[in-house]
């Protein structure tokens, strides 16, 4: 069974920084494309990024309103996925959720989908 | 950025009784191999997001066949053929022709 654990989440103050991580387990981590989607209190889902697996090109990409100043990254070594986050706004706070992406059908067209999903960690950018 | 746009946003519903939601997309998300790269996720209350229709029309593992998806290009639609109680929650479409990946707003979908 795939487990994805998010950690990291805290108080910060804004233009302050933060580093998210996602312990993975149950799959192979080294293939996997991962994702991170968050959700600002009682609003709806945010796509954050994406990352794919090194075999893929390991590239990246983001949101807009994250863009230039969160990145993603992994540690295949520790099956560990990271979101570095940095000049934190207040509304970057949220619930951050980890994603493992698969491709339910159609491989390699488009994106994959979000198939499993973490418990989320939350992040609160407030002075 | 490709716009996704849901309606209604919430939508009372009585058990045994059908609904419907709808998602319009601001560009065809219908790629030219034929599928369309629109899926569908609930999140039930207090849970995490899970997946249920996956281009378009297709159930994720698990999911009940009371559950279907349908449409193509920009106009897409996830029917509920029987509402259980276990079916609140809010629903999402999200496409997933091109990155940046973009969600609808959400439908809550609560009993009457």
């Amino acid at each position: 069974e795939v487990q994805l654990v998010e950690s990291g989440g805290d108080l910060v103050k804004p233009g302050g920084s933060l580093r998210l991580s996602c312990g993975v387990s149950g799959m192979n981590f080294i293939a996997a494309w991962m994702s991170w989607v968050r959700q600002a209190p009682g609003k709806g889902l945010e796509w954050v990024g994406r990352i794919k697996s090194k075999g893929s090109g390991g590239t990246t990409d983001y949101g807009a309103p994250v863009k230039g100043r969160f990145t993603i990254s992994r540690d295949d070594s520790k099956n560990t996925l990271y979101l570095q986050m940095d000049s934190l706004k207040t509304e970057d706070t949220g619930l951050y959720y980890c994603t493992h992406l698969i491709y339910a059908g159609a491989y390699g067209v488009g994106e994959p989908q979000l198939a499993s999903w973490g418990q989320g960690t939350l992040v609160t950018v407030s002075s | 950025d490709i716009v996704m746009t849901q309606s209604p946003l919430s939508l009372p519903v009585t058990p045994g009784e059908p609904a419907s939601i709808s998602c319009k997309s601001t560009q065809s998300l219908l790629h030219s191999n034929g599928n369309n790269f629109l899926d569908w996720y609930l999140q039930k209350p207090g849970q995490s997001p899970q997946l249920l229709i996956y281009l378009g029309s297709n159930r994720a593992s698990g999911v009940p066949d009371r559950f279907s998806g349908s449409g193509s290009g920009t106009d897409f639609t996830l029917k509920i053929s029987r509402v259980e109680t276990e079916d609140v929650g809010i629903y999402y479409c999200m496409q997933g022709l091109q990155t940046p990946r973009t969600f609808g707003q959400g439908t809550k979908v609560e009993i009457k």
